[in-house]
């Protein structure tokens, strides 16, 4: 569980704010992935970064601005988000995106609220 | 496109029985399987895939899951339910691409 770490664990902002979200994976990976969970849907994937280069980005909204310096780090920048925009956002990892697709290693998540 | 379905949203089975979460998979290739749980306030963790092989797969904490290629099925079973494994439980499928399609999860509870 320590492999990915996420901070902070918990956010409430209110929709003109900006903040970000901080992932940081200790596993020696390349790949980092940034997933939303809403109550009862499916996890839905936002982005992905392979090698520090995003390969998806998956018709997410531009008020979510996602930012890769090295294959070890991942944050999200967060501005005037909605109500709706309220979820758990996950970070993962895995050894490339290619090969290591499905076998990926999940952060804690940070609980975002939006007021 | 890949897509996974968990009919349940809800299993509740009583310590010791048997436990089963139901999961059917659409996919136009290749189909890789995982079963991932998360814990309150906990990540998901990985229990198991299927990529190719027998199609019993045995995993973490005494999981396995049977591949029923004709059912397009993926179910995950464990023989002795404990309280302990009260979670939510994820089924997810990997076409040909890299990317993972999760359903929306099976809440399991298992009451002493």
């Amino acid at each position: 569980e320590t492999g990915v770490t996420q901070t902070p664990r918990h956010l409430v902002m209110g929709m003109t704010n900006k903040k970000s979200l901080k992932c940081e994976q200790h596993l020696g990976h390349n790949a980092m992935y940034w997933y939303k969970q809403s109550a009862k849907k499916p996890l839905e994937l936002m982005f992905v970064y392979n090698f520090k280069e995003q390969t998806e980005n998956n018709s997410v909204p531009s008020r979510f601005s996602p930012e890769c310096p090295n294959s070890s780090h991942l944050f999200l920048h967060l501005h005037t988000l909605q109500p709706e925009d309220s979820a758990l956002y996950l970070c993962a990892s895995s050894q490339d995106s290619l090969a290591g697709g499905g076998w990926q290693y999940f952060g804690p998540g940070t609980r975002l609220t939006v007021t | 496109a890949q897509s996974v379905a968990q009919p349940e949203d809800q299993v509740n089975v009583a310590e010791g029985n048997p436990l089963t979460v139901k999961c059917t998979y659409s996919v136009s290739g290749n189909p890789y399987l995982f079963w991932y749980v998360q814990y309150p306030n906990r990540g998901l963790q990985f229990l198991l895939k299927y990529i190719t092989g027998d199609n019993l797969v045995k995993g973490s904490y005494g999981f396995e899951a049977e591949f029923n290629k004709s059912q397009t099925s993926f179910h995950l079973k464990k023989p002795s339910a404990l309280v302990s494994d009260s979670a939510l439980y994820f089924c997810a499928v990997r076409d040909d691409d890299y990317k993972l399609s999760f359903g929306a999860g099976t809440t399991v509870t298992v009451r002493a």
